[in-house]
Parts: C-alpha cells; structure tokens; sequence
C-alpha cells in the first residue's frame, strides 16, 4: 500500500528564513504527491504536485517542493518564510482511483 | 466561486441521534469523497464516490452512510453516532477518477457526539 510520512511534528522558522517540511513516501510504481496547506478553521488547500517530469515543482504562495526518487522523498520548501505561511501542512500520496493517502501532519510556525 | 460548501460546520450531538452532514460542490465534478481528520491520524477517506449512484467504501467505513443521487451533493449520513465518531469531517472533490487532478476540499464540519 502507498503511504507517507511526515518525520517532524512541527517545524519553527524565523521570518525570512528558508523553510523545509520533510515527506518522506513509501509507494509500488510511479508516485504522485501532493502538499496542502491547512490553515486555522479552514479546509485543506491544494498547493502543488508530482505527476511526472521536473523534480522541482512549483506551488501556490511561493512553494516548492524536490522530487528525490533515491531518497523517496518529497520535502516542502520556501526560499523566505512568511508568519502567515504559519499552518499545518500536510503530504499526500495517490492510491488506487483518486484515493489520497495522508501523512500525519507537520504544524508550521513562523516566528518575526 | 467555485467552492465545496458544507453544513453544519458545528454540531454537538448524543450518542445515537441521527445525523446528517451536508457537501455540495458547484465545479460539476465527478468525484467527491469524505475524510475524517483526527490528531496525529492525518485524513483518512471515510467513503468516496466515483459519479451520480456510484460509491465505494474508503477506509474507516464503519458507522457511515453516504448516497450520491445529484452529481453535487454528497451527503454524510451517521445513522447511530457514538462518542468515537467524534471528529473533524471533510468533503472533497476533484474533476474525474484519475491520477493526476486535485481535490478540493470544504471548510470542514466538526462534529462532538456526547
């Protein structure tokens, strides 16, 4: 079964810092990964995905993220952290159909 | 705008009443599904629907009903709530059963069965 995992509970930053938010991914085939961003009292919201190509994809509110096959990972990254990117967040991997299978969860806090 | 609304987004209920959450979605989408998130747990898909009169069980089924008669709504049913049901209950969307569309979610329902 395709699963992630999210190592760190939560992550603090200073504002301006680079920020990065691990997954790690455990899956049979080609991976598709998926970030989204939960913010206080709100529903999830789509950030970016893996699909095929550039291991470098680009997202939403200046995100990114590293495809890396050999590490089996897909970490979350911003070059300079903002207080309002301060959410939980959370890596997803496709599973038979348009199933999402979740990590856990990392909260991010981003301190000025 | 496009959106998946749900109602309510708060309720407070006893063990045994039965309730039912509401998801509509105005993107003309095909699938739509339910999560529960719990802490540490992450989101885990409760039932998931592939189009109108087609749903399929998820992972945590178990005291669940869902129905899909309109393409927009997808209503949560919890015929005999119980304490463990307790919980923040997500709605999603996504344009068709393939690999690579994402989905969308509502604003969340979060549910306290006493």
């Amino acid at each position: 079964a395709q699963s992630v995992a999210q190592p760190e509970d939560q992550v603090n930053v200073a504002e301006g810092n680079p920020l990065t938010v691990k997954c790690t991914y455990s899956v049979s085939g080609n991976p598709y990964l998926f970030w989204y961003v939960q913010y206080p009292n709100r529903g999830l919201q789509f950030l970016l995905k893996y699909i095929t190509g550039d291991n470098l994809v680009k997202g939403s509110y200046g995100f990114e993220a590293e495809f890396n096959k050999s590490q089996t990972s897909f970490h979350l990254k911003k070059p300079s952290a903002l207080v309002s990117d301060s959410a939980l967040y959370f890596c997803a991997v496709r599973q038979y159909g348009n199933k999402l299978v979740f990590g856990a969860g990392t909260i991010l806090r981003v301190k000025s | 705008e496009a959106q998946v609304t749900q109602n309510p987004r708060y309720l407070i209920t006893v063990t045994g009443k039965k309730l039912t959450v509401t998801c509509s979605q105005n993107m003309n989408h095909e699938y739509m599904s339910w999560y529960r998130q719990d802490p540490g747990l992450g989101l885990r898909q409760i039932y998931y629907s592939m189009n109108v009169e087609v749903t399929d069980k998820g992972d945590v089924p178990e005291g669940y009903k869902v129905s899909r008669k309109e393409k927009r709504n997808f209503p949560l049913i919890l015929e005999s709530p119980s304490p463990n049901q307790t919980s923040l209950y997500f709605c999603a969307s996504s344009l068709e059963l393939t690999d690579t569309y994402e989905q969308y979610f509502g604003p969340g329902t979060r549910l306290t069965v006493t």
